[in-house]
């Protein structure tokens, strides 16, 4: 079993709906849960960073770490077209990070 | 303007000619990091730094150098490219010494080994 599990997707949304974006891991000691967003031809950048389950809200971005059960999200809402791009999830304890393979969204004007 | 550069963008070169891509932050960041990202596999972590003459090994450190001996600079080095090694390269850098904190990505270098 692969340390940070991430659909790739293709998913495809229309404008205005509500995403969900998920990553599950296996390894109980990661401290530290992102989500990175990458546009075509970019680097990835930061959305959101947390280290406690729970949600953390930031616009219409939300994420959702659920430590039991091994499993973080991201929701958008009111999803726009440029919220078309690869979302990462990432996560870390100490010096190490692994990324997800990454979901490609597409939203649908 | 703070920002990760890396050069070259692009590279095509050809198997068993060594390389070096260079990456420079002005953020005085202390942790960097060089990863590779291909389809299917998603950004793999190849080496990272805490702090400068400080060094260690990521997911996929095979076939691939690298050294600090500034704190801005962090150069990839190929010695012997294959073509297995055909990628797109990101290096990033993160204030403080571990990578939680918000990474800054440079633009990216793909290169092709032939």
């Amino acid at each position: 079993q692969k340390e940070v599990e991430q659909d790739p997707g293709p998913l495809s949304v229309p404008e205005g709906a509500i995403v969900s974006l998920n990553c599950t891991y296996s390894n109980s000691a990661f401290q530290y849960f992102m989500w990175y967003r990458q546009y075509s031809r970019k680097g990835p950048e930061l959305l959101m960073y947390t280290y406690s389950s729970g949600n953390k809200e930031d616009g219409r971005f939300t994420a959702q770490v659920d430590k039991s059960s091994k499993y973080i999200s991201l929701f958008i809402r009111d999803s726009q077209p440029s919220d078309s791009a690869t979302y990462l999830c990432a996560m870390s304890v100490d010096d190490k990070i692994i990324f997800g393979k990454g979901t490609r969204l597409h939203i649908l004007p | 303007e703070a920002q990760v550069t890396q050069n070259p963008r692009y590279l095509i070169t050809v198997t068993g000619k060594k390389l070096t891509v260079t990456c420079s932050q002005n953020m005085n960041h202390e942790y960097m990091s060089w990863y590779r990202q291909d389809p299917g596999l998603g950004l793999r972590q190849i080496y990272y730094s805490m702090n400068v003459e400080v060094t260690d090994k990521g997911d996929v450190p095979e076939g691939y150098k690298v050294s600090r001996k500034e704190k801005r600079n962090f150069p990839l080095i190929l010695e012997s490219p294959s073509p297995n090694q055909t990628s797109l390269y990101f290096c990033a850098s993160t204030a403080g010494g571990y990578p939680h904190n918000e990474q800054f990505f440079g633009p990216g270098t793909r290169l092709t080994v032939l």
